[in-house]
């Protein structure tokens, strides 16, 4: 299985101060038909997940665009440019190039 | 627009089975393979397996083969999870996913004797 190893594990930021989380695979996510397959996703308290950015870097339909992803192969980067108070949850980063798709640990974001 | 409307919450005792369902609306049920997630209490996200809609093909995680069921119903465009010899363990909240794109709310399933 594809390990995903994100980090920091928690965050604290000010509003409008940006923010930024890593995640590594332990195998590259490039697959043979050249998309790399690295998700995003926030899971705010008491809700399901939604999709932030699949793909590496696509924003998802409705996601602001203050959130932005980046990276190739195995080491892939979160980036929210000007954090608002809504932005509070966990962030998991996931892999779909092979199955079983995994997801990393997660990180808390919080407001200060 | 799209929604994934997941069936109540179950409460189960150790050793039995438990089906979920997600009825899905507001697109083509087999534009998108279906997931399942879980969630057990305060800990992550952990990828149970897919289904395709249109042909019904399977694919599970091995940590649940041999206990998990995964089916469709075009019919319907609904999908079902079944999970048997239910643990303690196995407490958790189970999402349907449509293409890990669409989220259905949730479902807990409490196993507890």
């Amino acid at each position: 299985d594809i390990v995903m190893t994100q980090t920091p594990l928690s965050l604290s930021v000010t509003p409008g101060q940006p923010a930024s989380i890593s995640c590594k695979s332990g195998q590259s996510l490039l697959h043979s038909d050249g998309k790399t397959y690295s998700f995003w996703y926030l899971q705010k308290p008491g809700q399901p997940p939604q999709l932030l950015i699949y793909e590496v870097s696509n924003r998802f339909s409705g996601v602001p665009d203050r959130f932005s992803g980046s990276g190739s192969g195995t080491d892939f980067t979160l980036k929210i440019s000007r954090v608002e108070a809504e932005d509070v949850g966990v962030y998991y980063c996931m892999q779909s190039v092979q199955l079983p798709y995994t997801f990393g640990q997660g990180t808390k974001l919080e407001i200060k | 627009q799209v929604q994934l409307v997941q069936s109540g919450a179950e409460v189960k005792k150790p050793g039995a089975s438990v089906k979920v369902s997600c009825k899905t609306s507001g697109y083509t049920f087999t534009s998108y393979y279906m997931h399942w997630v879980r969630q057990a209490p305060g800990q992550g996200l952990e990828w149970m397996g897919i289904i395709n809609p249109s042909g019904g093909g399977t694919s599970y995680a091995q940590k649940f083969q041999g206990r998990v069921t995964m089916t469709r119903d075009t019919s319907t465009s609904t999908v079902y999870m079944e999970l048997s010899s239910l643990r303690s363990e196995d407490t958790a909240v189970y999402y349907c996913s449509s293409g890990l794109r669409y989220w259905g709310q949730g479902t807990l399933v409490t196993v507890s004797s």
